[in-house]
């Protein structure tokens, strides 16, 4: 079945850190894939999404890129900041399983002045 | 334009209590979720409803169950509640299922002693 994998934190960076989050998939189609953000207390925000292959969604200086051939989806920014800190999750939804939502286990990001 | 609120934000029951989560939204969404977020283990969907009158069965719909009378709203009960069930609760809406956004919640504590 459908699944997503990302990498297990917790992630602790200093400002200005160069962040990589991992995140592959398992899809029997051609989902789209979502990164969203949770904030401490909050619920889910979507902070970035891409529709088909080769897409890359941006938004607030993070990036992720479609790639099939590898069936990855990782986030990157170039220069965290304190305000970074959260959960970051991984998701996708695919039309072959009725478009529901697949969530990863969420990696925690914790940046330090 | 609230987008999409939860009722209640806390609640503490006793084992075989029973209680209803209240979710509404705004903005006219068909889709509509209520998923359960546990340490480790990520967003897990319970029930989804894909338009008023119908539901349908998520990963997790063991001890739940769910009304969608009006469009805007989404009721999750807990007949008989149990420590199992102790978890943070999210509700989530979108326009169509799957490529546009999901929008969550804040979400709602809930403890079972």
């Amino acid at each position: 079945g459908d699944s997503v994998t990302q990498m297990e934190g917790p992630v602790t960076l200093s400002e200005e850190a160069f962040l990589t989050i991992n995140c592959t998939y398992t899809a029997t189609g051609y989902p789209s894939l979502f990164w969203y953000v949770q904030y401490p207390g909050e619920g889910l925000q979507l902070l970035l999404k891409a529709t088909k292959a080769d897409d890359k969604g941006s938004n607030k200086g993070f990036e992720a890129t479609y790639r099939k051939e590898t069936t990855s989806f990782h986030l990157e920014k170039g220069s965290v900041q304190v305000s970074d800190s959260a959960v970051y999750f991984c998701a996708l939804s695919d039309l072959n399983t009725g478009n529901q939502f697949y969530f990863g286990t969420g990696t925690s990001l914790t940046v330090i002045p | 334009n609230a987008g999409v609120t939860q009722t209640p934000k806390f609640r503490v029951l006793k084992t075989g209590q029973s209680m209803t989560l209240l979710c509404a939204q705004d903005m006219n969404h068909e889709y509509m979720y209520w998923y359960r977020q546990d340490p480790g283990m990520g967003l897990r969907l319970i029930h989804y409803s894909v338009g008023e009158g119908t539901t349908a069965k998520g990963e997790v719909p063991d001890g739940y169950n769910v009304s969608r009378l009006k469009k805007q709203n989404f009721l999750l009960g807990l007949e008989s509640a149990a420590p199992s069930q102790t978890s943070v609760y999210f509700c989530a809406s979108s326009r169509t299922s799957g490529g546009p956004t999901q929008y969550f919640g804040p979400g709602t504590r809930l403890t079972v002693l």
